[in-house]
């Protein structure tokens, strides 16, 4: 079983703050690490793949980086709205695993007006 | 294209009971798979397919059985309902398995065992 381990579990910011999170996963057979937002009673729904070493990607104000030599990813918000409060995953997927995904226990942000 | 859809959207069951979930996706995808989400635990995969006629097992695939007779469906089965079997249930699928693309979730099955 994979290690995926999300920080914080969760975080309370008020509208307008910037908020980041982070994603640990085995540095070792890396292939591709996926994040999803996850709205109350909805489905997850894809944000980002990522499978190069210093990926950056970027979808409005959210924002990603990944450190595949650390095994880490950053999950970046930009000015918090109350719509972006979700649950944040991310995923790991290793090159041994055809396409099964190890999912983290995500980062549940709640952003105030 | 309605996407992924799930049914039944909740069920009540009693030990001992069996039911099937069933899942049915528009979008061609070769894979399929089955989620529990439990508090605390992230979504943990319990089988998934990768083509018509083919299933294999996941991390937690013990009390579970699944069928993917159709390329478009994908049915999980509780042949014995135990309490902890008590979840939330998402489906997934995507495009070939290379890794690198989006899985697109259904919007989840609450089961309580009771």
């Amino acid at each position: 079983i994979l290690n995926v381990e999300q920080s914080p579990q969760s975080l309370h910011v008020q509208e307008g703050d910037s908020t980041n999170f982070t994603c640990s996963f085995p540095s070792s057979n890396f292939y591709a690490l996926h994040w999803y937002r996850w709205e109350t009673a909805k489905s997850p729904e894809a944000l980002f793949v990522m499978t190069l070493n210093g990926d950056e990607k970027k979808k409005g104000r959210i924002s990603a980086t990944l450190n595949t030599k650390e095994g880490y990813s950053y999950l970046y918000i930009k000015g918090s709205q109350p719509e972006d409060s979700a649950t944040y995953l991310c995923a790991f997927l290793n090159n041994n695993a055809g396409n099964m995904l190890t999912f983290g226990g995500g980062t549940r942000l709640m952003v105030k007006p | 294209n309605a996407g992924v859809t799930q049914t039944p959207k909740f069920r009540v069951l009693k030990t001992g009971q069996s039911m099937t979930l069933l899942c049915a996706q528009d979008m061609n995808h070769e894979y399929m798979y089955w989620y529990r989400q439990d508090p605390g635990m992230g979504l943990r995969l319990i089988h998934y397919s990768v083509g018509e006629g083919t299933t294999a097992k996941g991390e937690v695939p013990d009390g579970y059985n699944v069928s993917r007779l159709k390329k478009q469906n994908f049915l999980l089965g509780l042949e014995s309902a135990a309490p902890s079997q008590t979840s939330v249930y998402f489906c997934a699928s995507s495009s070939s398995g290379t890794g690198g693309e989006t899985q697109y979730f259904g919007p989840g099955t609450r089961l309580l065992v009771l």
